[in-house]
């Protein structure tokens, strides 16, 4: 099984609010990312854990707070974002970093930020 | 610098025709390189990878590429084109601390 799901499929929230995107996979991969999606755009980086710890953070604003909890779920959470925060937010995993192991991808969360 | 640099924006093709989509890269060492295709409103789905072991690499849904370090070249192709091959399609080259680095990305337009 090479899937990683992740919810809600669509967020629409206000510059005010809080929420949170989720991600899981279950291969047993030790590496997963966030990256965003604008469109028309390819995805760019935001950030990687290894392990369930932070390893890169592509210099994105404060108000994406990432969080590992385990090795199968990846959280963003999402903190009084601006409407150019507006993008397809994809999560990704692979077996570890550092190597040139495939990254598999999420369907992604559209968000929409009025 | 490791890049990729996807030549054509846009491609169009008839359906059961051949389908050939560019993509050249930039780096110093012997690269890693993907293929992606995404699907309107979907995420991404690897297509096929290239780590020096054949330089023709087979992917799923009958498309491969062909690794052409003279040229730097990674296009990617298949035979006879399908309806459903309508997507968008990223290169990627993997960068040190396991980045990908993707291209603009290439629209294909399957007509029937």
């Amino acid at each position: 099984d090479t899937e990683v799901t992740q919810t809600p499929k669509h967020l629409v929230m206000g510059m005010t609010n809080k929420k949170s995107l989720k991600c899981e996979q279950h291969m047993g991969h030790r590496a997963m990312y966030w990256y965003k999606q604008k469109a028309k755009k390819p995805p760019e980086l935001m950030f990687v854990y290894s392990y369930e710890k932070l390893s890169i953070n592509e210099s994105v604003p404060s108000r994406f707070s990432p969080e590992c909890p385990n090795s199968s779920l990846l959280n963003l959470h999402l903190h009084a974002l601006q409407p150019e925060d507006s993008a397809l937010y994809l999560c990704a995993s692979s077996q570890q970093q550092g190597t040139d192991d495939e990254q598999y991808f999420g369907p992604g969360t559209r968000l929409t930020v009025t | 610098a490791q890049s990729v640099t996807q030549l054509d924006s846009h491609v169009s093709v008839s359906e059961g025709t051949p389908v050939l989509l560019r993509c050249n890269y930039s780096s110093s060492y012997s690269p890693s390189l993907f293929w992606y295709v995404q699907h309107p409103n979907k995420g991404l789905q690897l297509l096929l990878k290239y780590t020096s072991a054949a330089t023709l690499v087979k992917g799923i849904n009958g498309f491969e590429a062909e690794f052409k370090k003279s040229e730097t070249s990674f296009h990617l192709t298949k035979p006879s084109a399908h309806m459903s091959d309508a997507a968008e399609y990223f290169c990627a080259l993997f960068k040190y601390g396991n980045k990908l680095v993707f291209g603009a990305g290439t629209i294909l337009r399957v007509k029937s």
